[in-house]
């Protein structure tokens, strides 16, 4: 089952312009994760917030997550093009060794 | 520099004729994960290997087989290819399978066609 949901589908924007991109899930959890994809490759890991933490920074990037809503977002500041990829968002199911991930949003920025 | 390594990263096969996926790391991680990513849709676990103990998915297909000779290799077995498993097979590590030290590290894929 899904447990990650996310919105919107697909973004564009202009270089520069902010991105947000956000997250619900279903069941308690002890971390939530964001991860990047670009067209054709691997995922990679950008961001882990635990579930005591309101808000995270990793350079470009800000997380927060509202566990009593059961929602994260993520927030690109100052886009670039090479910023264009899928983002999921991913919660880990039972304890913690497996990730169920969000269908993903598409963001295209345009330069 | 550690990573996650998948060969080949483009597999063509026929219909019914059994492939082989691999994956090698040199992150020395306990965990080793296979996922199958249609297009335009989230990773979908098939099974992992938390060390030696092979997890399978309730859902997988027994198709779909898997090896760990090794900490560092992993296998994915596809013993008779259907046109529904042409996808992005992913390969993703972690370091542990509690807690909340369980960002996994992911290999670039290989993306199998069925012909």
């Amino acid at each position: 089952s899904q447990q990650g949901e996310e919105d919107p589908q697909a973004l564009s924007i202009q270089e520069g312009e902010n991105a947000t991109m956000n997250c619900s899930y279903k069941t308690s959890i002890n971390n939530l994760q964001w991860y990047r994809q670009n067209s054709g490759r691997g995922l990679v890991h950008l961001i882990l917030i635990r579930s005591n933490e309101r808000e995270k920074h990793s350079g470009r990037l800000r997380v927060t997550l509202d566990t009593s809503k059961k929602s994260s977002s993520l927030l690109i500041t100052a886009s670039r093009a090479a910023d264009t990829a899928s983002y999921f968002c991913a919660t880990p199911r039972e304890y913690g060794n497996k990730l169920v991930f969000g269908a993903g949003t598409i963001l295209r920025v345009k330069s | 520099d550690a990573m996650v390594i998948q060969n080949p990263r483009y597999q063509v096969t026929q219909f019914g004729k059994p492939v082989t996926l691999s994956c090698s790391q040199t992150l020395n991680h306990n965990v080793m994960y296979w996922y199958q990513q249609k297009s335009s849709q989230a990773p979908k676990l098939l099974f992992h290997y938390y060390d030696k103990d092979f997890n399978n998915e309730a859902d997988t297909p027994d198709n779909f087989q898997s090896r760990r000779p090794n900490t560092s290799f992993c296998f994915l077995d596809i013993r008779s290819p259907g046109l529904g498993d042409a996808a992005m097979y992913l390969c993703a590590t972690s370091r542990d399978a509690g807690g909340t030290y369980n960002e996994q590290f992911f290999g670039p894929g290989t993306r199998l066609t069925v012909l």
